[in-house]
């Protein structure tokens, strides 16, 4: 079975401060994969990262950075100098290798960053 | 383009309309997914097209109908639905639904249809 877990139900930084998303996730495949969605209100899942389990380097886009921890199955997100803009539900998932085609979401971290 | 796109953005019903929820995309994206997400919650999967065939059905009740005209397009027909399935309706596309070293599996999602069933 697949789980993944964000402790952090609800988050609010002021503007230009830096914050973490934490994702912790479990599973008993060797290869899988790790995505961040971003929800705005508006409604669309935005697509921000995928990181493949057999690739522990972090990456770092703009703002955007991710820590991939595999001894602790920790896949974090941090938002560095913040912008209004940021307000969102953010969603960690995952999804398995082979042979399953589900994607498992966390229950979601809402953002809201106070101008 | 890396668009999937969804009509009606909106759309209300009642118990005994029939009505269709559509969703394209042009990224030559082989699966394609429909979810449902109630408020505060994460999106629940129902629905799995890959190749245009149905590989997976959450055990979602038979007032919902899913259908894949061709890999462009993936509509869902609702019949008489109850308030509960008042929702917003996702559709996304992946390149495929299988993994491998090559394979990207990302899924891209569409704005959704906000659903209200009176």
């Amino acid at each position: 079975a697949q789980k993944v877990t964000q402790a952090q139900t609800e988050i609010s930084v002021v503007e230009k401060e830096d914050v973490t998303l934490d994702c912790v996730y479990e599973t008993r495949d060797t290869t899988y994969y790790l995505f961040w969605y971003k929800q705005p209100p508006s409604g669309e899942l935005v697509f921000l990262i995928r990181r493949n389990s057999f690739d522990e380097q972090n990456e770092i886009s703009g703002r955007y950075s991710w820590n991939f921890q595999k001894s602790t199955s920790s896949f974090n997100f941090t938002i560095t100098a913040s912008q209004v803009v940021d307000s969102a539900v953010y969603f960690c998932a995952l999804k398995a290798n082979f042979g399953n085609e589900k994607l498992t979401f966390g229950t979601g971290t809402r953002l809201t960053i106070i101008p | 383009d890396t668009e999937v796109t969804q009509t009606p953005k909106h759309l209300v019903m009642g118990m005994t309309n029939k009505k269709s929820l559509k969703c394209e995309q042009h990224m030559g994206h082989r699966a394609m997914y429909w979810y449902k997400q109630k408020a505060k919650k994460p999106p629940e999967l129902m629905f799995v097209y890959s190749y245009e065939k149905l590989s997976i059905n959450e055990s979602v009740p038979s007032r919902f109908s899913p259908e894949c005209p061709n890999s462009s397009l993936l509509n869902l027909h609702l019949h008489a639905l109850q308030p509960e399935d008042s929702a917003l309706y996702l559709c996304a596309s992946s390149r495929s639904t299988s993994g491998g070293s090559r394979s990207y599996n990302e899924q891209f999602f569409g704005p959704g249809t906000r659903l209200t069933v009176l």
